[in-house]
């Protein structure tokens, strides 16, 4: 089966670095995605590791460790934007198919 | 580039009608999703397509048909609207190419039903 656990909700103060960590436990892994989802709105596409190892892209950065089923998104220099739901996603073939946790509210507060 | 288009964007439905919901892609993605997200839960996937005339089970299809007669429309399917089927419905397309960045999902905007 699929499994992946990441926090309800996470609060941090504008300016600051938050780290929302993602564990997984699927059969067929082949990377890690993470979408950010504002109420009301559709996810969006942040970050995909496919390799152990640190992506970074501006002020977000995502980690992958294949050996311990584990990754995490980094968020420099929070805004008041930043407030929404993050999304950890196994990638598995056959299909691309997606599987979901359940998201990391993030409250960015001043 | 519309990206992913969804129609309608809100429906009530009472008890046991039916009701299509329409998607379509104009990226010429040959893989495409439906979802569904009940309020505080990530995406469960309930039906999804690699390609015209090819479609499978996700993990939440009961209730749901869906069909997929060219690249561009994924309609999905409501035949006896129940209550449990409350909640927002999202379509999604991807492709798959060499580039790893070419499997990312594009969502659509969404269509929030309501089963009374």
């Amino acid at each position: 089966g699929q499994n992946i656990d990441q926090p309800t909700e996470m609060t941090a103060t504008e300016g600051a670095i938050v780290q929302i960590n993602c564990t997984y436990q699927t059969s067929g892994f082949n990377g890690l995605f993470w979408y950010q989802q504002h109420a009301g709105e559709a996810p969006t596409f942040l970050s995909y590791n496919v390799l152990d190892g640190l992506e970074e892209k501006g002020r977000f950065s995502s980690f992958l460790s294949r050996s311990k089923g584990y990754s995490y998104l980094l968020l420099k220099e929070l805004q008041m934007k930043d407030s929404a739901s993050y999304l950890c996603a196994a990638y598995t073939g056959g299909g691309n198919k997606l599987t979901f946790g359940t998201g990391t509210q993030l409250k960015v507060e001043l | 580039n519309a990206g992913v288009t969804q129609t309608p964007k809100f429906r009530i439905l009472k008890i046991g009608q039916s009701m299509t919901l329409q998607c379509t892609q104009d990226m010429n993605h040959n893989y495409m999703y439906w979802y569904r997200q009940d309020p505080g839960m990530g995406l469960k996937l309930i039906y999804y397509s690699v390609g015209a005339g090819i479609t499978d089970k996700g993990e939440v299809p009961n209730g749901y048909n869906v069909s997929r007669s060219t690249t561009e429309d994924f309609p999905l399917r409501l035949e006896l609207a129940a209550p449990s089927q409350t909640s927002v419905y999202f379509c999604a397309s991807s492709t798959h190419g060499r580039d790893r960045g070419s499997y990312e999902q594009y969502f659509g905007p969404g269509t929030r039903l309501t089963v009374t």
